[in-house]
């Protein structure tokens, strides 16, 4: 199974803040990756899929890159609704597998 | 709008079985793969299954396999998961989400609310 690996597990930040989170896989995964957004007690919620092609309705302040096994997750100016748990995932594989996410605070 | 609402959560002893529903709208649920995932209390996202549109391939997540079974009905709009022989590390808030597939799997968009699973005695 392909294992993901986020880091950091905890970002401490402040509003205007540029933020990069990174995600590694265990092996190359090509640029089927995807990340969301999860805040306490809701469902996640899509913000790029493909590594880098963001979900309509997404501000532009994300964005995301990398191909093969290393990809980040960033955003450019960090906003008060952006605290909030960020997971990737991959889909190369039958059994698609997520990161264990980073919690972006204050 | 699209929307995915779950139902069938709730307190089960271990060894017991539980059946989720989801209720599929505002988009063709015929055409997609869908999927289950779930988050124990405090925890990351974890892949349950997956089912391809007419239901002829299910994959599932190496826990699971030989207790869950994931099923749709195209008719009325449904996925389901039948969760037999629940343990204690199955408590968790379950989410179906539809499936973007490309090749083999996809990204899912969007997510139900999600239904809390609990398994104690």
């Amino acid at each position: 199974d392909i294992q993901m690996t986020q880091s950091p597990s905890t970002l401490s930040a402040s509003v205007g803040d540029r933020v990069t989170i990174t995600c590694r896989a265990s092996q190359s995964i090509s640029n089927w990756l995807a990340w969301y957004q999860q805040k306490p007690g809701k469902a996640p919620k899509l913000l790029i899929y493909k590594a880098s092609t963001l979900e309509s309705g997404v501000p532009s302040r994300f964005s995301g890159s990398g191909s093969g096994t290393e990809f980040t997750l960033t955003i450019s100016s960090l906003q008060p609704d952006d605290f909030a748990t960020y997971y990737c995932q991959q889909y190369y594989s039958y059994s698609p597998a997520f990161g264990q996410g980073t919690k972006v605070e204050i | 709008e699209e929307q995915l609402v779950e139902s069938g959560g709730g307190l089960v002893q271990p060894g017991g079985s539980l059946r989720l529903s989801c209720a599929a709208s505002g988009f063709t649920f015929s055409i997609y793969w869908m999927s289950w995932v779930r988050q124990a209390p405090g925890k990351g996202l974890e892949w349950v299954a997956n089912i391809k549109q007419d239901g002829s391939e299910k994959y599932y997540v190496d826990s699971v396999k030989g207790r869950f079974t994931i099923s749709r009905d195209n008719a009325k709009n449904s996925l389901y998961l039948q969760m037999n022989s629940l343990r204690a590390e199955d408590t968790a808030v379950y989410y179906c989400a539809r499936v973007h597939v490309i090749a083999v799997a996809g990204w899912f968009d969007p997510w139900g609310q999600g239904t809390l699973v609990t398994v104690s005695s």
